[in-house]
């Protein structure tokens, strides 16, 4: 009964592929968010969805494109993979007024 | 847009010593305030959180004051645990729209 679920925890792959990441909650929440970690643990906002429609877009290269493909579901592909995309990418979502977040436990990418 | 500073770490603790991290914000309106505490391999989760000036967080030992008139959030705990070694993170919402802005993140390690 995991809130907020990413897939795959752990992801090692060669320069220049493509990869994707998923996530799913199952809060009942509207919006959800990805963000990346980097090795000295800062967090930055990369895109945010509500209701399907992306609200945040930072500025992240466009190799990254999410997908919505509903309310609970907000996934993460990545094109032509850089050594520097190497990092933990967390998925979380919110659905109160509060604004707390709920997060996912993350998915380790390693470009080599 | 809201900004979270933290105080650098990271911060070495011995068991039962009192910790403070501090934590202030810049913001255009009245943000609501939150502390997240992410353990070694696992997503953030929410600690405490405050949604108006001179409001008290507190969880699990640990307490934090909204106070506006030095714009700062500061966590305490008065007596550390060695499962409290994590990394804790400071967080500002807008007022209006769903974007948490965290700060720098510190890592706490609590010797026994």
């Amino acid at each position: 009964d995991t809130a907020v679920s990413q897939t795959p925890k752990y992801l090692v792959t060669q320069m220049g592929n493509d990869k994707s990441i998923k996530c799913e909650q199952n809060l009942g929440h509207d919006t959800m968010y990805w963000y990346k970690q980097d090795s000295k643990k800062f967090l930055k906002i990369m895109f945010s969805y509500n209701n399907k429609e992306l609200i945040i877009n930072e500025t992240v290269p466009n190799r990254f494109s999410p997908k919505s493909p509903d309310k609970a579901h907000l996934n993460l592909h990545i094109n032509s993979l850089e050594l520097g995309d190497s990092a933990v990418y967390f998925c979380a979502s919110t659905g109160g007024r509060t604004g707390e977040l709920f997060f996912g436990e993350g998915s380790r990418l390693t470009v080599l | 847009g809201n900004s979270v500073t933290q105080m650098e770490g990271p911060v070495t603790l011995s068991e039962e010593a009192f910790l403070t991290i501090n934590c202030t914000y810049t913001a255009t309106g009245y943000p609501s305030l939150f502390w997240y505490v992410q353990y070694p391999g696992e997503g953030l989760q929410l600690l405490l959180k405050a949604t108006k000036a001179d409001d008290k967080g507190s969880n699990k030992g640990f307490e934090a004051t909204y106070r506006k008139e030095t714009t700062s959030f500061h966590l305490e705990k008065g007596s550390v645990q060695v499962s409290d070694s994590a990394v804790y993170f400071c967080a500002a919402k807008e007022t209006s729209g769903s974007r948490l802005t965290f700060g720098e993140g510190t890592q706490l390690t609590v010797n026994p």
